[in-house]
């Protein structure tokens, strides 16, 4: 089945840097990418998704790119603030059973 | 505004004691799932419903049940809980509107505790 790799596992920032974080995975079948934002003790929220027939998309200070010849992924986010500190977990589609498989999150702390 | 709606937030039951967690949403979606997430790991699907037609993953435990009644709730009911279950438990919906790949919107969650 699907196998999502996703790194670092841990990423500390100085305010007002980029943060970038990137996930693999296995299943060329695999048509759609979305990143969660996750903060202690809620759900995780949908930052920003991308489609295979797109390479990269942006909202703001947060971008996703895709490469499905090498089969990554990456979320980059510039301008980091403070609230940007949580989990971010990257998925992919499974077509093999109709579902989201995720990485394993990344711990993401911007200092100020 | 709340989409997907999960109560309690917080839930404590004994062990073996049946405890029952609840979701709810307003977006009309056909697809409601029910994912399980430990502390420092992703979120793990045990199940959904499109509509009313259940899937369940092959390796969540038969302890595990749960009831869509209607479009707008679905039921996860842990028969015997284990000191293992204690987690927290995402309620997430998605359009299901076949073909193109569906976003999913997650709810806060419940933290569940087995004492």
């Amino acid at each position: 089945g699907e196998n999502v790799e996703q790194h670092p596992s841990t990423l500390s920032v100085q305010e007002g840097d980029s943060a970038v974080i990137k996930c693999t995975y296995s299943d060329s079948a695999s048509n759609y990418f979305p990143w969660y934002k996750q903060e202690l003790g809620k759900g995780p929220q949908l930052i920003i998704d991308i489609r295979s027939n797109v390479g990269e998309k942006k909202d703001q200070r947060i971008a996703v790119t895709l490469n499905k010849t090498a089969k990554h992924f990456s979320l980059h986010i510039t301008e980091t603030q403070p609230e940007d500190s949580a989990v971010y977990f990257c998925a992919a589609h499974s077509r093999k059973g109709n579902k989201l498989v995720f990485g394993a999150g990344t711990i993401l702390r911007v200092k100020s | 505004d709340a989409m997907v709606i999960q109560n309690p937030r917080y839930q404590v039951t004994q062990f073996g004691k049946p405890v029952t967690l609840s979701c709810s949403q307003t977006l009309n979606h056909n697809v409601m799932y029910w994912y399980q997430q430990k502390s420092s790991q992703a979120p793990k699907l045990l199940f959904h419903y499109y509509d009313k037609d259940f899937n369940n993953e092959a390796d969540t435990p038969d302890n595990f049940q749960s009831r869509r009644p209607n479009t707008s709730f679905c039921f996860l009911d842990i028969r015997s809980p284990g000191l293992g279950d204690a987690a927290m438990y995402l309620c997430a919906t998605s359009r299901g509107s076949g073909g193109r790949t569906d976003t999913q919107y997650f709810g806060p969650g419940t933290r569940l505790t087995v004492l």
